[in-house]
């Protein structure tokens, strides 16, 4: 089983700020399989990154992802109000199952 | 656009049964892997289930398997969640999702489920 490590827990940052969210894993890992959430309070997770690096649809351009192996961060520019959330790293296994960090909050 | 409605949540007592409901609309129900992912109020994402577009092959998380069951009917666009011998490490907010490759592209709202007695 991999485990995947989010950190910070809590980011701490003002609008128009950039973040930089990281996730480890406890093995290196195709970044085909890394995925990266966006989530508000009372609301279900949002698809921002698959594939380690592809924008979903509708997902602005301020967000990236990037990474290979063990190592996979989530980078937004330029922080809007509506970017303050929890973001979450998902892995696939070929068990399969699928995984997820603890999350990292941006305040 | 895509909707997935979930329904059937609410409290059941440890040992308990619920069986949970979503149906999808907006997109073609039959091209895709359905899943359902489960939170604790104010913690992290847990997968639980995911079935096949056929409904002939189903996978389970380590924490549900041999307790729940995961089902589909695709001519009502439907996926199920039957939970059995249910436990309080249960509790959590459901979530229906479609699921792409690798990853989760769409999520209901989700459905609340309290164990206790």
């Amino acid at each position: 089983e991999i485990v995947l490590t989010q950190s910070p827990g809590t980011l701490y940052l003002s609008v128009g700020e950039g973040a930089t969210l990281s996730c480890r894993a406890s093995e290196s890992v195709s970044s085909s399989y890394l995925a990266w959430y966006q989530q508000k309070p009372g609301q279900p997770p949002r698809l921002l990154i698959y594939g380690a690096s592809n924008r979903a649809t509708g997902i602005p351009d301020r967000f990236s992802g990037g990474g290979s192996g063990t190592d996979f961060t989530l980078t937004i520019n330029r922080l809007e109000p509506e970017d303050f959330a929890t973001y979450y790293c998902q892995l696939y296994e070929r068990s399969p199952r699928y995984s997820f960090g603890q999350g990292t909050k941006v305040e | 656009e895509v909707q997935l409605v979930e329904s059937g949540g609410g409290l059941v007592q440890p040992g308990g049964s619920l069986r949970l409901s979503c149906v999808g609309s907006g997109f073609t129900f039959t091209s895709f892997y359905m899943c359902w992912v489960r939170q604790v109020p104010g913690k992290g994402l847990e997968w639980v289930a995911h079935i096949k577009q056929d409904g002939r092959e189903q996978y389970y998380g380590d924490s549900v398997k041999g307790r729940f069951a995961i089902s589909r009917d695709n001519a009502k666009n439907s996926v199920y969640l039957q939970m059995n011998d249910m436990r309080v490490e249960d509790t959590a907010v459901y979530y229906c999702a479609v699921k792409g490759q690798y990853y989760f592209n769409h999520w209901g709202q989700g459905t609340l489920v309290t164990v206790s007695s």
